[in-house]
């Protein structure tokens, strides 16, 4: 079975520009969580979506955004990017919203906010 | 809300020696527990899991784990290191039942193996 597939891989914008990610869950989950990872902040939890619904939302600001279609497939989009923007971009997809199944992560999407 | 702390960021084992890489946790729920790896340039990979039952976890490559609720901790053990093993590793938290995909991650340990 395929692992979550996230593109692109690597990403260069500039300030005041704004991004969207793609994330491809393993087949049959339904529950997708996106995170961001920088070496000063760590691992923080930006949204969780199930079913086309967001059912939770990290402490980031209105410019980031997601959406999630009805074949589970997620998106995030990041609008007037900030250089402290620059971090990589993981989601993790899972069977369902509860915890016991586990996340499964992606490899990144590592963006570069010059 | 709930932390989760990793006592050291840095942990160096010799090639053979036991691995112990340490967390704690804070809930006021029964908690929900992970250890994640990552290699450099990937995501992260799920080790092993506490949801319920038996308090000794077992996970992949050979690493356990103990949930122990009197001492609220999550270490992480493997009887002997593998060069292959040098990694960072991470300890989460779920927030609760229905909140599956929002995990609280400690800041992470980095482990080295010397040959």
């Amino acid at each position: 079975k395929a692992g979550v597939t996230q593109t692109p891989r690597y990403l260069i914008k500039t300030r005041g520009q704004q991004v969207t990610l793609s994330c491809s869950p393993i087949s049959g989950h339904r529950s997708v969580s996106w995170y961001q990872q920088t070496p000063g902040q760590g691992l923080q939890f930006l949204f969780e979506y199930f079913s086309e619904t967001q059912r939770n939302k990290g402490n980031f600001p209105g410019r980031f955004s997601g959406r999630q279609f009805s074949n589970s497939r997620s998106e995030m989009n990041v609008s007037t990017l900030e250089l402290g923007d620059s971090a990589l971009y993981l989601c993790a997809s899972s069977l369902s919203p509860e915890p016991s199944p586990g996340l499964f992560f992606g490899p990144g999407t590592r963006l570069t906010v010059l | 809300a709930q932390s989760v702390t990793q006592l050291g960021s840095h942990v160096s084992v010799s090639e053979g020696a036991l691995v112990l890489l340490r967390c704690n946790y804070s809930s006021s729920v029964p908690p929900y527990l992970f250890w994640y790896v990552q290699y450099p340039n990937q995501g992260l990979q799920l080790l092993l899991k506490y949801t319920t039952g038996a308090t000794l976890v077992k996970g992949i490559n050979g690493f356990e784990a103990e949930f122990k609720k009197s001492e609220t901790s999550f270490h992480l053990t493997k009887p002997s290191a593998h060069m292959s093993d040098a990694a960072e590793y991470f300890c989460a938290v779920s927030e609760g039942y229905n909140q599956g995909g929002k995990l609280i991650f400690g800041q992470g340990t980095e482990l080295s193996v010397k040959p």
